[in-house]
């Protein structure tokens, strides 16, 4: 089964909206939930982070993400969407179950319209 | 990107040859890790070295091998065993497996 899942390829927000970019999980346990960014022909940069503690989690550039344990999500929120906002975001958990080794989802491909 | 070099940033295989990929990291970190690319498929883990002298296989090893003599280091070779080579290559770092990880700039490689 997979462990982590992007359940839309592609989300396309008009700028100045509020974006979302969905992520669910099925690790049993307690997961580290991961969000990265990543531009054209670039490697992935960090955005956020949830281990414990508060399940409202800031990050880099004005996003955040909200763990839901009950929904066993992790979506990926910015309140106002800017078109340098456009890449490819990947969800990611860490599996303790299995050496703690991470798992991708698929990725989201975002497109802010100016 | 900062802290973790890969290069060449392509690199193009003929057929039947191994190519070596390379990995530096400058932070001093413990825990290394090969993924591949492909579109639609995110990234699948080839390989990964929680200290120096010690690696263990990924999801998709086969085809690949690896070497981590230095802790800064962390070459992966795609052999002429890997049938489907044309990928994006990223290396990451973490300073314990199981902290975050954090990214090179990625090898594209492509096969003549």
């Amino acid at each position: 089964a997979q462990s982590v899942a992007q359940p839309e390829d592609q989300v396309n927000v008009a700028e100045g909206n509020p974006l979302t970019v969905k992520c669910t999980y099925s690790v049993s346990g307690n997961p580290y939930l991961f969000w990265y960014v990543q531009y054209p022909n670039r490697g992935l940069q960090f955005l956020l982070k949830y281990i414990t503690g508060d399940n409202l989690v800031k990050g880099s550039y004005g996003f955040e993400a909200e763990f839901n344990k009950s929904q066993t999500s992790f979506h990926l929120k910015k309140p106002s969407a800017l078109v340098s906002d456009s890449a490819l975001y990947f969800c990611a958990v860490r599996d303790p179950n299995t050496g703690n080794q991470f798992y991708f989802g698929t990725g989201t491909s975002l497109t802010v319209i100016p | 990107d900062g802290g973790i070099t890969q290069s060449p940033k392509y690199l193009f295989r003929k057929e039947g040859q191994n190519v070596t990929l390379s990995c530096e990291q400058n932070l001093n970190h413990d825990a290394m890790y090969w993924y591949r690319q492909d579109p639609g498929q995110g990234l699948r883990l080839i390989y990964y070295s929680q200290i120096v002298n010690d690696f263990q296989k990924g999801d998709i090893a086969e085809g690949y091998s690896v070497s981590r003599e230095k802790k800064e280091s962390f070459p992966l070779t795609v052999t002429s065993a890997q049938k489907n080579p044309t990928a994006f290559y990223l290396c990451a770092s973490s300073a314990l497996v199981q902290e975050t990880q954090y990214f090179g700039p990625g090898t594209r490689l492509l096969v003549l």
